[in-house]
């Protein structure tokens, strides 16, 4: 079993709609936790960092879900522009707080 | 740009030569990550730099590869006899450690083509 599962989609979303998905996460000694945005052969860009309360940003919407071990990302009125991989990350702390990502979660808004 | 520099941004070789990646970090970032991807895959950790020490290397890091960072700034990643199988996207990444976490900001990668 891979550290942190993704569905690989792609989610087809209509450009105004709202699309949501999970992440799970095996190590229940992950510390920090982050989404991050990858474009078709670009590198991986900090979208946020997800807290235990949950956060904003904009249209962006994340949770934690410790006793579950997922994590999730909402998009509302999704844009053109948010076509685009999502890639959730968890580091567990340990020395070095080097990244383990998901496979990726694949977006495509259409008008 | 102030930001992580690759270069070159792609690499074409025959099986069995050597190739050699370069990273430029963020300046006055202190920690250099080097990570791999193959397509359909998120990255996966290779080794990390704290200044110029090498402090860790995962078991994908066959004793084909070696990275260094011999001044703590740019860092190099050769890999000798290269293999198909090491085509993929290298990507580095840095990072200022401030007490027990780090944002790492990515380069654009430099992907690798064995034929």
């Amino acid at each position: 079993r891979k550290e942190v599962e993704q569905d690989p989609g792609p989610f087809n979303v209509p450009e105004g709609a709202t699309v949501a998905f999970n992440c799970t996460y095996s190590n229940s000694a992950s510390q920090s936790f982050f989404w991050y945005r990858q474009d078709c052969r670009k590198e991986p860009k900090l979208l946020m960092s997800v807290y235990s309360s949950g956060n904003e940003d904009g249209r962006f919407t994340a949770q934690l879900n410790r006793a579950s071990q997922y994590i999730s990302l909402l998009i509302r009125d999704s844009k053109l522009s948010d076509s685009a991989t999502y890639l959730c990350v968890v580091n567990r702390g340990a020395a070095g707080n080097k990244l383990t990502f998901g496979g990726g979660t694949r977006v495509l808004v259409k008008p | 740009d102030t930001g992580v520099s690759q270069d070159p941004r792609h690499k074409i070789t025959k099986r069995g030569q050597n190739v050699t990646f370069r990273c430029d970090p963020i300046s006055e970032h202190n920690r250099l990550y080097w990570y791999r991807q193959t397509l359909g895959q998120g990255p996966e950790f290779l080794t990390y730099f704290q200044n110029e020490a090498q402090l860790e290397k995962s078991r994908l890091l066959s004793d084909r590869f070696s990275a260094e960072r011999p001044k703590g700034s740019f860092s190099t990643l050769e890999i000798q006899r290269t293999e198909q199988g090491d085509s993929a996207m290298y990507l580095c990444a840095s990072s200022l450690i401030l007490a027990s976490t780090d944002t790492q900001y990515f380069g654009p990668g430099t992907r690798l083509t064995v034929l």
